[in-house]
């Protein structure tokens, strides 16, 4: 079955403290991102990779790293995390680049940062 | 800054009728249109997408875009209260490599 899937689901952790969240696909896409959502302002695009070691900021990148070193993964790092880093987090891949219909979607990681 | 707006509703649509959903964007650079629909707790779902102006129809759902006026629309024909849900614009842009969505508008179907 084709799926991205993130772990984990959901995480509740203190400021300051690593954290890393993973995702995989089972795809071969070429193309992964990394989003945030919170109410009352959609998702915003933090990060995107267009290949293995290729990857590029979306719009809100501060505080968080990521990194892609096989195709199928693309953890999303927060190094330091602070409470208004507290989300929603979906995984996407597709793939490429130019087809973002068909960008499918991991199940969400629900992040608290107390 | 590149913006997506939408109403963030919510709108209230009797079962049976036609919604009617708006999203206008501030980039004339953007190429690609897409709709969402999401679940409350769920991920987003594909259920549009657009590229060039004019109507594109797939079975109730029709995505509309006009570019002069920087503003893609969606209509759900005989909406059932399963199309209860938020509605997610987004524009792509920069060769389709970056995305931005709009803030969602919640759509309530009423028996």
């Amino acid at each position: 079955e084709a799926q991205v899937t993130q772990n984990p689901r959901y995480l509740i952790t203190v400021t300051g403290k690593k954290l890393t969240v993973t995702c995989s696909q089972n795809m071969n896409h070429e193309y992964m991102s990394w989003y945030r959502q919170d109410p009352g302002l959609g998702l915003r695009q933090i990060y995107y990779s267009m290949n293995v070691e290729v990857t590029d900021k979306g719009d809100v990148p501060e505080g968080y790293k990521v990194s892609r070193k096989e195709k199928r993964n693309f953890p999303l790092i927060l190094e330091s995390p602070s409470p208004n880093q507290t989300s929603l987090y979906f995984c996407a891949s597709s793939p490429d680049r130019g087809r973002l219909e068909t960008q499918y979607f991991g199940p969400g990681t629900r992040l608290l940062v107390l | 800054q590149k913006e997506v707006e939408q109403n963030s509703g919510p709108l209230s649509v009797p079962e049976g009728a036609i919604a009617s959903l708006n999203c206008t964007y501030s980039d004339r650079g953007s190429q690609s249109f897409f709709w969402y629909r999401q679940y409350s707790g769920k991920s987003p779902e594909l259920i549009m997408f657009i590229y060039s102006n004019g109507d594109k129809e797939d079975g109730r759902f029709t995505a509309q875009l006009n570019k002069a006026s920087q503003y893609v629309s969606l209509l759900i024909r005989d909406s059932q209260p399963s199309d209860s849900a938020t509605y997610l614009c987004a524009v792509g842009y920069g060769s389709a490599s970056k995305i931005i969505f709009g803030s969602g508008t919640r759509l309530s179907i009423r028996p």
